[in-house]
């Protein structure tokens, strides 16, 4: 479902690297949200938002922050990145209220080095 | 709080096996409960909501709030339901169990 995409699709950073993953969509959706999947953990939620000026830190915030830049985008960064967060990272939306869908993105492979 | 919790981490049966996983939740509220499915290589993608009882690919789940459970079963395994399978909960935001590895072997 190309309606939500992620770049980059895989990166490999260093320890104390800064680095941003960035999430688009065009489903017009007002939420969206981070994961993190981890084998054994499975989707743990980083940040979501409900609209532009609406940011909420989810199960798993430290070390992360967030920016929704417009309705359609929304931005993860690792201010200093560390090797525990190497993960496979997840974009999602969903239209509003709890019984809708949410839709994914493709992931994002990340590895701290 | 809500927690949802899925016992098995891995899963194998046979070709045309029933198969069920198990998924057991906690939340002080009504549950919304979903499936989502990851196959290999691709996203996650719903596969089927409680409130809609409807059958997905043959699979059904069951509401039983006296056990606080969402199996999910479906009678007759095939090869192509080998996948990751998460179970989640929904009220603010949607909580995901740590998923069940489905292998079906031929």
């Amino acid at each position: 479902d190309a309606d939500v995409t992620q770049t980059p699709r895989n990166r490999i950073t260093k320890t104390g690297k800064r680095i941003m993953l960035e999430c688009s969509q065009t489903k017009g959706h007002d939420r969206m949200y981070w994961y993190r999947q981890d084998p054994g953990l499975g989707l743990r939620l980083i940040y979501y938002s409900f609209d532009v000026k609406d940011i909420n830190k989810g199960e798993i915030s430290d070390g992360y922050s967030v920016s929704r830049q417009a309705q359609a985008k929304f931005s993860l960064s690792l201010e200093s990145a560390i090797p525990n967060q190497t993960a496979l990272y997840f974009c999602a939306t969903r239209a509003g209220g709890p019984l809708y869908e949410q839709y994914f993105g493709p992931g994002t492979r990340l590895t701290v080095t | 709080a809500q927690r949802v919790t899925q016992p098995e981490k891995l899963l194998s049966v046979f070709k045309g096996a029933p198969v069920e996983l198990k998924c057991n939740y906690s939340y002080s509220g009504s549950p919304e409960l979903f499936w989502y499915v990851q196959y290999s290589r691709q996203r996650l993608q719903l596969l089927l909501r409680h409130i809609s009882r409807e059958s997905i690919k043959g699979f059904t789940a069951d509401l039983n709030k006296g056990e606080t459970s969402f199996h999910l079963k479906k009678p007759f395994a095939q090869e192509e339901d080998s996948a990751m399978y998460y179970c989640a909960l929904t009220a603010r935001q949607l909580t995901f169990g740590s998923g069940t590895q489905l292998t079906v072997l031929p």
